[in-house]
Parts: C-alpha cells; structure tokens; sequence
C-alpha cells in the first residue's frame, strides 16, 4: 500500500494567515493526488485535483503544488469559513490511501 | 446534478453485521467510468477507504476488511451496498458513499453526508 504522511496534524492560525499543508508519498503517484477539506455533519469536499488543478467552484485562495512526491496545498489568506480539517488522498492505486489529516484551528 | 445518501441502522450489535445502502440520484449508476465506493471515518480519526464496486459488478476491498466485506450493487434502483459481518466497535464509524473517477484521474467528486453506525449492545 502506498502511504501518504500529512503533516502538520494541526495548526492553529488567524484570519489572513497563510497556511501550508504537507502530503508525502511513500512512492511515485505521478500527479494522482486530491485535496479535500471535511466539516461536521457534511460529507467531504474536493477541493483539488490532479495535484493542482482547482475544484470548479472552490475559492481561488486554495492552491495545490507538487515536486516529485511531496505534495502541498496551501491557503493563501485563511478565511472563517476555511477552519476544518483537511485530507490528501493517493488515486494512482488501490487501496485507496488518504493523509492522516490536518485540523485548522482559530489562533 | 448527481447525490449521493447513505441510509441503514444507525446502531449495530457487536458479532452482527453491518448494511448500509447508497442510492444514487441525479446520475445512473450504470453509467460506466466510474468506481462506486465506500469511505469511513472512526470517531476522531482519519479517512479509511473501504472498496469499491463498478456498474458491471466488479469489485475491489481493503485488504484489511475483504474478509468481512461484501460490496453489492443494484442497477435496477441506482444504489449500491455495504455488508461489513462479524462487526466490533472497531467498525463503530461514519460511512460515506462517493463517486470515484478513475479514468479521468480526479478522485472522489460526489459525496454523501455521511451515516454514523454505533456497534455497541
């Protein structure tokens, strides 16, 4: 199984902040990564794909990157409604493998 | 505009199994190019993919849960289906359904809100 290490697990940032998000693979996925960010009671939302193709839709502040097989996304100016917890998922094989997550808090 | 909802018991007793149905609206579920999957989330813990199913019955299950899992589906009522047996309270978890676009390499677009499942007596 290919294993995706997120870091940080939390982060506790202010209003305006920007904040990195990090996904290594254990091995190669070439650009098969999505982003998604999960709120209570509601099911998980895309917000991109192909390692750094923005969700339709999904605010501009959000921005996926990659280098080989570390894989980042980002939030240029953090806004109310960003506070969540935040998931990379593996597509390139099966099972399918998701980061272990990362909880946005307010500082 | 394609949904997704999970539906089923919402508390399960330890050693009996588990079934949760997905119905599939907005989109036809026999509609090929996409993997019907099942996703779960243990109480403040991480995302587990659990397997996935194709329109033409093919599946795919986590090693660690094939023993126990069955992955049905149902074209006729555009839903699919999840029987996790020999439940523990390991297996307590919010159950999500969701679209898998394997061939177009962009992951889960659709999701249901998810339907938590209690394995306690």
């Amino acid at each position: 199984d290919i294993q995706m290490t997120q870091s940080p697990s939390s982060l506790s940032a202010s209003i305006g902040d920007r904040v990195t998000i990090t996904c290594r693979a254990s091995q190669g996925i070439r650009n098969h990564l999505s982003w998604y960010q999960l709120k209570p009671g509601k099911g998980p939302k895309r917000l991109i794909h192909a390692a750094s193709t923005l969700q339709s839709g999904v605010s501009s502040r959000f921005s996926g990157s990659a280098s080989g097989t570390e894989f980042t996304l980002t939030i240029s100016s953090l806004q109310p409604e960003d506070f969540a917890t935040y998931y990379c998922l593996q597509h390139n094989s099966f099972p399918r493998t998701f980061g272990q997550g990362t909880k946005v808090e307010i500082k | 505009q394609v949904q997704l909802q999970e539906s089923g018991p919402g508390l399960v007793k330890p050693s009996q199994t588990l079934s949760l149905t997905c119905t599939v609206s907005g989109g036809s579920i026999s509609r090929g190019g996409y993997y019907w999957s099942w996703i779960r989330q243990h109480p403040g813990m991480g995302l587990e993919w659990i397997g996935y199913i194709y329109y033409s019955g093919t599946t795919y299950y986590n090693p660690s849960l094939k023993s126990r899992l069955t992955i049905s589906i149902d074209t006729s009522k555009n839903q699919f289906s999840l029987n996790l047996t020999s439940v523990t309270a390991a297996d307590t978890a919010v159950y999500y359904c969701a679209r898998d676009h394997p061939f177009d390499n962009s992951g889960f677009y659709y999701w249901g809100q998810g339907a938590l499942v209690t394995v306690s007596s």
